[in-house]
């Protein structure tokens, strides 16, 4: 599986965009980029995914640079709910073991 | 949406007893789970993964005689700790692949973990 690269920790103020950033350089052609988050005490939740192209859903979205050697998630209004670490994980197929690394722990500030 | 659920939430045990936590996929049929585990400040790790009707595979330094593992049907793994010990006091968490309408685009849900204390 590709590395990925985040930012340990970031800060982001109430109803501003959260941009979380990673970084996977060595990914491959046929690799997707998942994003699930882990609020403290509770089990991973899946965000978002995606392969080449841009990624909308109801949490949030999902930029792929062109080159695909990085992406962006956003959380277009962050509230308080959303503090979490935020893990960024590319692989193949996410039916298969997933590999978390740190992640990102993102603190929403009133 | 997909849910998956563990239960117990929250269990409190002595040290030498046995402890089994069960995951189950509640809206979708799941024919692979994976059992991870999460010590405190640390990220989770894989344990193993149970496919329904066929024995685990493990991670190497996992015990598989320790940590038994059974999918005995396409909405239920369990994961037994025998004789636990302090040492094994940690967040246990499964997850359930759900197949997508296209090969390739599954997507792993997880349960809201088991927290486990040996005395």
């Amino acid at each position: 599986d590709a590395k990925t690269t985040q930012p340990p920790s970031m800060d982001c103020a109430e109803g501003r965009a959260a941009n979380l950033p990673c970084n996977h350089s060595t990914i491959s052609g046929n690799e997707y980029v998942y994003w699930y988050r882990q609020i403290h005490s509770q089990g991973p939740q899946y965000i978002i995914h995606g392969l080449k192209n841009n990624e909308t859903n109801e949490m949030a979205s999902l930029i792929i640079t062109e080159d695909r050697k990085s992406s962006t998630l956003i959380l277009p209004h962050a509230t308080l709910r959303d503090t979490a670490v935020y893990y960024c994980i590319v692989r193949a197929n996410s039916g298969y073991a997933l590999n978390f690394g740190k992640g990102t722990s993102l603190l929403v500030t009133p | 949406g997909a849910v998956v659920s563990q239960h117990p939430s929250r269990v409190i045990c002595k040290s030498g007893t046995s402890v089994k936590i069960e995951c189950r996929s509640l809206d979708f049929q799941a024919t692979t789970m994976f059992w991870y585990r999460q010590f405190p400040k640390q990220s989770l790790m894989l344990m193993a993964t149970s496919n329904e009707g066929s024995k685990a595979t493990y991670e190497q330094g996992v015990e598989k005689d320790k940590f038994l593992i059974n999918h005995a049907s396409l909405t239920l793994s369990t994961l037994t700790v025998t004789s636990a010990h302090p040492e094994d006091s940690s967040f246990y968490i499964c997850s359930a692949r759900k197949r997508g309408p296209v090969f390739g685009r599954e997507t792993q849900y997880f349960g809201p973990g088991t927290r486990l204390l040996v005395l």
